[in-house]
C-alpha cells in the first residue's frame, strides 16, 4: 500500500520569495504523483501531475515539481510566490497497477505574507 | 458542464439520527471516492468505488456505509452519527488516471 508524507504542516514565507513544499511517498510499485491546491473555503483543484516522461513537471500558476525516484520524493516549488498563493497544498499518490486509488498526504498550509 | 454534485452543503444533526449525503457525477467516471477533512489530519479516505457494485474501505471507514448501484451516484450513509463524525466531507470522481474532480463539500455537525 502507498503512503504519502508531507514533511511540513505549515510554511510561512514572504511575498516574492521562493518556496519548496516537500513530499515523500512510499510504495512497492510504480506510482503516479499529484499536487492539489485548496484555497480558503473552496474544494481541491489539480495543480500538476506526474504520469511518465520528464521528471520535471510544470503546473498552473507558475508551480513546478520534480519527481525523484531514488529519493521517493515529489517536491513542489515556485521561484516567487504571491499573496494569492496562500492556500493548503496536498500531495497525492496512486499506483499504476489498477485504475489508481488516490491517497493524500496531510497537507501543507502555505501562508504568504506581504 | 462536467461536475460532481454533493448535497447538502451544510448539515446539522443530532447523535443517532441517520443521514445520507448524496454525490452524483455527470462524467461517466468509474472511480468515485469519499474523503473527510479535519484540521491537521488532511484528507482521509472513507470509502472508494472502482465501478458499479464494487466498493472498498479506505483509511477511516468505521461508522460509514456507501453503495454504488449506478455509475453516477455514490451516497455516503451515516446510520448512527456521533460527534466525532463532525467534519468536512468531499466526494470525488475520476476516469482512469486523470485528475480527481471534487464536489463542493458538505460541512457536517453532529451535536
Amino acid at each position: 500500500a502507498q503512503s504519502v508524507t508531507q514533511l511540513d504542516s505549515q510554511v510561512p514565507v514572504f511575498e516574492e520569495a521562493p518556496v519548496e513544499l516537500r513530499c515523500n511517498y512510499s510504495s512497492s510499485v510504480s506510482v503516479y504523483l499529484f499536487w492539489y491546491v485548496q484555497y480558503p473555503n473552496q474544494g481541491l483543484q489539480l495543480l500538476l501531475k506526474y504520469l511518465s516522461g520528464s521528471t520535471l513537471v510544470k503546473g498552473i500558476n507558475g508551480f513546478e515539481a520534480e519527481f525523484n525516484k531514488s529519493q521517493t520524493s515529489f517536491h513542489l516549488r515556485k521561484p516567487s510566490v504571491h499573496i494569492s498563493d496562500t492556500a493548503e497544498y496536498f500531495c497525492a499518490v496512486s499506483d499504476r497497477g489498477s485504475q489508481g486509488n488516490l491517497i493524500f498526504g496531510k497537507g501543507t498550509k502555505l501562508s504568504v505574507k506581504p | 458542464e462536467a461536475q460532481v454534485t454533493q448535497n447538502p452543503r451544510y448539515l446539522i444533526t443530532v447523535t443517532g439520527k441517520k443521514l445520507t449525503v448524496t454525490c452524483s457525477q455527470n462524467m461517466n467516471h468509474e472511480y468515485m471516492s469519499w474523503y473527510r477533512q479535519d484540521p491537521g489530519l488532511g484528507l482521509r479516505q472513507i470509502y472508494y468505488s472502482m465501478n458499479v457494485e464494487v466498493t472498498d474501505k479506505g483509511d477511516v471507514p468505521e461508522g460509514y456505509k456507501v453503495s454504488r448501484k449506478e455509475k453516477r451516484n455514490f451516497p455516503l450513509i451515516l446510520e448512527s452519527p456521533s460527534p466525532n463524525q463532525t467534519s468536512l466531507y468531499f466526494c470525488a470522481s475520476k476516469g482512469g488516471y486523470e485528475k480527481l474532480f471534487f464536489g463542493s463539500g458538505t460541512q457536517l455537525s453532529v451535536l
